[in-house]
């Protein structure tokens, strides 16, 4: 069992499609971290949530963390084919150990 | 140039075999850390290091091992590798933030 569940697994959606990724745990965590990884190459870090309940922009992409921080999601407005990737959830349980989620594969069809 | 990197990039190996993948980085964090990474899958955590003098084991340790030569190097090995080694492996390093930045990755097959 995976501490960070995502869902989908698996996305495809055509050019200008909204979507919404999911990761839930039954832990809290102290801040919830989204990657986009691409093809080839390792994760790059897209925002980190820290406060339950916060919401965080960035352009087309919308983060919220869950008011009791045990879960997060990701809605992208208006998809673009430079969307296409593996988006992956990442926190630490107050364990000291890190933790992935299962990951989100997208692809945006142009 | 990359802060952080790894050697090789890709690996071909045979079952059994022992070897060594290794990472380094630029950026002067204390902390790294060992992924591995299926196709199409998450990443998950073989070892990670605080500093120079502290190692710990992540979920998936077993059949590997690791050291920390300095606060700059970190490298994975694989006693006696077996072919459900294949997979894409990843060094990352942190420092006073949880942000994770990390390598290009090492691409192992076992045959």
């Amino acid at each position: 069992t995976q501490l960070l569940e995502q869902s989908p697994q698996f996305l495809s959606i055509q050019e200008g499609e909204n979507l919404t990724v999911y990761c839930n745990s039954s832990s809290v965590f102290s801040s919830l971290q989204w990657y986009r990884q691409e093809p080839g190459e390792g994760p790059v870090l897209l925002v980190t949530v820290v406060t339950g309940g916060e919401v965080k922009k960035l352009k087309r992409l919308t983060f919220q963390f869950g008011d009791a921080r045990k879960d997060s999601s990701l809605h992208i407005t208006a998809a673009q084919p430079g969307d296409t990737g593996l988006y992956l959830c990442a926190g630490d349980p107050l364990s000291n150990q890190f933790y992935f989620g299962t990951g989100t594969s997208l692809t945006v069809i142009p | 140039d990359a802060d952080v990197t790894q050697t090789p990039r890709n690996r071909i190996t045979k079952t059994g075999k022992r070897i060594m993948l290794e990472c380094s980085q630029t950026k002067g964090h204390d902390r790294m850390y060992w992924y591995r990474q299926d196709p199409g899958l998450g990443l998950q955590l073989i070892y990670y290091s605080f500093d120079v003098k502290d190692i710990n084991k992540g979920e998936i340790s077993d059949g590997y091992s690791v050291s920390r030569q300095a606060q700059a190097k970190f490298s994975l090995s694989l006693e006696s590798a077996i072919p459900n080694q294949t997979a894409l492996y990843f060094c990352a390093t942190s420092g006073l933030t949880d942000t994770q930045y990390f390598g290009p990755g090492t691409r192992l097959t076992v045959l």
